[in-house]
Protein backbone atom coordinates (compact mmCIF):
# COMPACT_ATOMS: atom_id res chain seq x y z
CA UNK A 1 0.00 0.00 0.00
CA UNK A 2 1.66 3.48 -0.67
CA UNK A 3 2.49 5.69 2.00
CA UNK A 4 3.71 8.84 2.82
CA UNK A 5 7.61 8.57 3.63
CA UNK A 6 9.38 11.55 5.67
CA UNK A 7 13.28 11.95 6.26
CA UNK A 8 14.59 12.07 8.70
CA UNK A 9 13.22 10.62 11.45
CA UNK A 10 15.09 12.99 14.01
CA UNK A 11 16.85 16.24 13.60
CA UNK A 12 18.68 17.84 16.28
CA UNK A 13 20.10 21.47 15.34
CA UNK A 14 21.44 24.51 17.31
CA UNK A 15 19.13 27.63 17.55
CA UNK A 16 19.52 30.16 14.49
CA UNK A 17 20.35 27.02 12.16
CA UNK A 18 18.53 25.96 9.16
CA UNK A 19 16.91 22.95 8.76
CA UNK A 20 14.98 21.23 5.83
CA UNK A 21 12.35 18.40 6.59
CA UNK A 22 11.87 16.09 3.23
CA UNK A 23 8.56 14.36 2.58
CA UNK A 24 7.41 11.78 -0.36
CA UNK A 25 3.79 12.35 -0.69
CA UNK A 26 2.04 9.36 -2.30
CA UNK A 27 2.59 9.23 -5.98
CA UNK A 28 -0.88 10.23 -7.38
CA UNK A 29 -1.83 12.78 -4.63
CA UNK A 30 -1.85 16.15 -5.85
CA UNK A 31 -2.54 18.39 -2.49
CA UNK A 32 0.14 18.09 0.23
CA UNK A 33 0.41 19.79 3.97
CA UNK A 34 2.06 19.98 6.84
CA UNK A 35 1.12 20.00 10.12
CA UNK A 36 3.17 20.36 13.45
CA UNK A 37 2.64 18.77 17.20
CA UNK A 38 4.24 20.06 20.19
CA UNK A 39 4.89 17.59 23.03
CA UNK A 40 1.60 16.74 24.39
CA UNK A 41 -0.09 18.70 22.54
CA UNK A 42 -2.65 19.05 19.16
CA UNK A 43 -1.92 18.75 15.79
CA UNK A 44 -1.62 21.83 14.42
CA UNK A 45 -1.93 23.26 10.66
CA UNK A 46 1.02 24.48 9.34
CA UNK A 47 0.16 25.06 5.21
CA UNK A 48 -1.10 22.98 2.54
CA UNK A 49 0.16 23.40 -1.19
CA UNK A 50 -1.33 22.62 -4.73
CA UNK A 51 0.12 23.03 -8.35
CA UNK A 52 2.76 24.76 -6.96
CA UNK A 53 1.80 27.01 -4.68
CA UNK A 54 0.86 27.39 -1.38
CA UNK A 55 -2.90 27.61 -1.06
CA UNK A 56 -3.83 27.97 2.56
CA UNK A 57 -1.19 29.02 5.56
CA UNK A 58 -1.51 29.06 9.20
CA UNK A 59 -0.55 32.17 11.78
CA UNK A 60 2.03 29.66 12.20
CA UNK A 61 3.68 29.87 9.27
CA UNK A 62 5.45 32.60 9.24
CA UNK A 63 8.25 34.47 7.38
CA UNK A 64 10.92 31.81 9.08
CA UNK A 65 9.43 28.97 7.26
CA UNK A 66 8.87 27.74 3.52
CA UNK A 67 8.10 24.72 0.84
CA UNK A 68 9.41 23.42 -1.94
CA UNK A 69 8.29 20.92 -4.74
CA UNK A 70 11.87 20.75 -5.93
CA UNK A 71 11.41 17.59 -8.22
CA UNK A 72 8.30 15.62 -9.41
CA UNK A 73 8.61 13.07 -5.91
CA UNK A 74 9.30 15.58 -2.87
CA UNK A 75 8.07 18.16 -0.93
CA UNK A 76 10.21 20.09 1.74
CA UNK A 77 9.09 22.32 5.04
CA UNK A 78 12.35 24.79 5.26
CA UNK A 79 12.76 26.92 8.80
CA UNK A 80 15.20 29.49 8.15
CA UNK A 81 16.54 30.34 11.96
CA UNK A 82 15.01 27.64 13.75
CA UNK A 83 14.06 28.73 17.62
CA UNK A 84 13.73 27.10 20.66
CA UNK A 85 9.86 26.65 19.81
CA UNK A 86 10.14 24.75 17.00
CA UNK A 87 11.06 21.94 18.85
CA UNK A 88 8.17 19.43 17.71
CA UNK A 89 6.82 16.93 15.47
CA UNK A 90 5.85 17.36 11.71
CA UNK A 91 3.96 15.96 9.98
CA UNK A 92 3.79 15.55 6.03
CA UNK A 93 0.35 14.57 5.00
CA UNK A 94 -1.12 14.29 1.41
CA UNK A 95 -4.74 13.87 -0.75
CA UNK A 96 -5.31 12.92 -3.81
CA UNK A 97 -7.85 15.99 -3.93
CA UNK A 98 -8.84 18.98 -1.22
CA UNK A 99 -11.81 17.65 -0.23
CA UNK A 100 -10.30 13.66 0.33
CA UNK A 101 -8.79 11.83 3.24
CA UNK A 102 -5.19 12.98 3.77
CA UNK A 103 -2.56 10.67 4.68
CA UNK A 104 0.23 11.25 7.07
CA UNK A 105 3.44 10.50 7.04
CA UNK A 106 6.08 8.92 10.28
CA UNK A 107 6.85 12.46 10.97
CA UNK A 108 10.30 14.24 11.75
CA UNK A 109 10.87 15.09 15.46
CA UNK A 110 12.73 18.04 15.56
CA UNK A 111 14.73 19.48 18.56
CA UNK A 112 16.09 22.78 18.60
CA UNK A 113 18.68 23.14 21.38
CA UNK B 1 -13.22 29.10 20.90
CA UNK B 2 -12.67 25.02 19.89
CA UNK B 3 -13.39 23.65 16.86
CA UNK B 4 -13.02 20.27 17.89
CA UNK B 5 -13.66 19.04 21.41
CA UNK B 6 -12.67 15.86 23.08
CA UNK B 7 -13.30 16.09 26.43
CA UNK B 8 -11.96 12.28 27.78
CA UNK B 9 -8.33 12.77 28.18
CA UNK B 10 -7.73 8.90 29.26
CA UNK B 11 -9.74 6.10 29.17
CA UNK B 12 -9.44 2.81 30.32
CA UNK B 13 -10.89 -0.38 28.06
CA UNK B 14 -10.92 -4.50 29.14
CA UNK B 15 -9.60 -6.20 26.13
CA UNK B 16 -12.49 -7.35 23.92
CA UNK B 17 -15.05 -5.06 25.23
CA UNK B 18 -15.89 -1.83 22.92
CA UNK B 19 -15.45 1.49 24.07
CA UNK B 20 -16.44 5.05 22.98
CA UNK B 21 -14.25 7.90 22.20
CA UNK B 22 -16.46 11.23 22.65
CA UNK B 23 -15.93 14.40 19.98
CA UNK B 24 -18.18 17.41 19.48
CA UNK B 25 -16.85 19.88 16.35
CA UNK B 26 -18.48 23.48 16.41
CA UNK B 27 -19.23 24.66 12.70
CA UNK B 28 -21.35 26.64 10.82
CA UNK B 29 -20.71 25.14 7.33
CA UNK B 30 -23.25 22.99 5.91
CA UNK B 31 -20.56 20.90 4.04
CA UNK B 32 -18.17 19.43 6.29
CA UNK B 33 -16.04 16.21 7.33
CA UNK B 34 -14.85 14.51 10.62
CA UNK B 35 -11.60 12.16 10.75
CA UNK B 36 -10.63 10.05 13.60
CA UNK B 37 -6.70 9.34 13.34
CA UNK B 38 -4.43 6.76 16.17
CA UNK B 39 -1.57 7.67 17.06
CA UNK B 40 0.41 5.01 19.23
CA UNK B 41 3.87 5.75 20.94
CA UNK B 42 5.49 5.20 17.57
CA UNK B 43 4.20 9.03 16.90
CA UNK B 44 2.77 8.11 13.27
CA UNK B 45 -0.70 8.98 11.92
CA UNK B 46 -2.98 6.20 11.44
CA UNK B 47 -6.46 7.54 9.41
CA UNK B 48 -9.07 5.35 11.02
CA UNK B 49 -12.35 6.65 9.72
CA UNK B 50 -14.09 9.42 7.71
CA UNK B 51 -17.56 10.38 7.86
CA UNK B 52 -19.21 13.80 5.38
CA UNK B 53 -21.97 16.14 6.93
CA UNK B 54 -24.06 14.68 3.76
CA UNK B 55 -23.28 11.03 5.07
CA UNK B 56 -27.03 9.40 5.39
CA UNK B 57 -25.68 6.24 7.27
CA UNK B 58 -22.50 6.65 10.20
CA UNK B 59 -19.37 5.42 9.00
CA UNK B 60 -18.22 1.77 9.60
CA UNK B 61 -14.40 0.23 9.38
CA UNK B 62 -13.62 -3.39 10.70
CA UNK B 63 -13.82 -2.45 14.46
CA UNK B 64 -14.31 1.33 13.45
CA UNK B 65 -17.68 2.84 13.50
CA UNK B 66 -18.57 6.81 14.10
CA UNK B 67 -21.78 7.42 15.65
CA UNK B 68 -22.89 10.52 13.94
CA UNK B 69 -25.08 12.74 15.59
CA UNK B 70 -25.50 15.96 13.57
CA UNK B 71 -28.00 17.85 15.48
CA UNK B 72 -25.69 17.48 18.30
CA UNK B 73 -22.68 17.96 16.51
CA UNK B 74 -21.27 15.03 17.80
CA UNK B 75 -19.16 12.55 16.20
CA UNK B 76 -18.09 9.73 18.90
CA UNK B 77 -15.60 6.82 17.46
CA UNK B 78 -16.70 3.53 18.82
CA UNK B 79 -14.21 0.59 18.89
CA UNK B 80 -15.46 -2.63 19.25
CA UNK B 81 -13.54 -5.77 20.50
CA UNK B 82 -10.94 -3.64 21.90
CA UNK B 83 -7.55 -5.30 21.36
CA UNK B 84 -4.05 -4.30 23.03
CA UNK B 85 -2.79 -2.78 20.26
CA UNK B 86 -5.47 -0.42 20.28
CA UNK B 87 -3.60 1.26 23.38
CA UNK B 88 -3.00 4.65 21.92
CA UNK B 89 -3.56 8.30 21.37
CA UNK B 90 -6.98 9.08 19.40
CA UNK B 91 -7.26 12.73 17.83
CA UNK B 92 -10.39 13.81 16.02
CA UNK B 93 -10.35 16.27 13.08
CA UNK B 94 -12.48 18.24 11.10
CA UNK B 95 -12.66 19.72 7.47
CA UNK B 96 -14.52 22.78 6.47
CA UNK B 97 -15.12 23.64 3.05
CA UNK B 98 -15.35 28.03 3.60
CA UNK B 99 -13.23 30.53 2.51
CA UNK B 100 -11.37 31.00 5.52
CA UNK B 101 -10.24 27.49 6.48
CA UNK B 102 -10.07 25.93 3.27
CA UNK B 103 -9.19 22.36 3.24
CA UNK B 104 -6.70 22.34 6.46
CA UNK B 105 -7.99 19.34 9.03
CA UNK B 106 -8.57 21.23 12.77
CA UNK B 107 -7.85 18.58 15.05
CA UNK B 108 -8.94 18.09 18.63
CA UNK B 109 -6.51 17.55 21.56
CA UNK B 110 -6.96 14.00 21.52
CA UNK B 111 -7.98 11.14 23.98
CA UNK B 112 -5.23 8.37 25.03
CA UNK B 113 -6.95 5.07 25.38
CA UNK B 114 -5.35 2.43 27.25
CA UNK B 115 -6.68 -1.48 26.85
CA UNK B 116 -5.91 -3.77 29.31
CA UNK B 117 -5.97 -7.71 29.65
Amino acid sequence: EPEVTQTPSHQVTQMGQEVILRCVPISNHLYFYWYRQILGQKVEFLVSFYNNEISEKSEIFDDQFSVERPDGSNFTLKIRSTKLEDSAMYFCASSPDRANTQYFGPGTRLTVL
Amino acid sequence: AQKITQTQPGMFVQEKEAVTLDCTYDTSDPSYGLFWYKQPSSGEMIFLIYQGSYDQQNATEGRYSLNFQKARKSANLVISASQLGDSAMYFCAMRERNSNSGYALNFGKGTSLLVTP
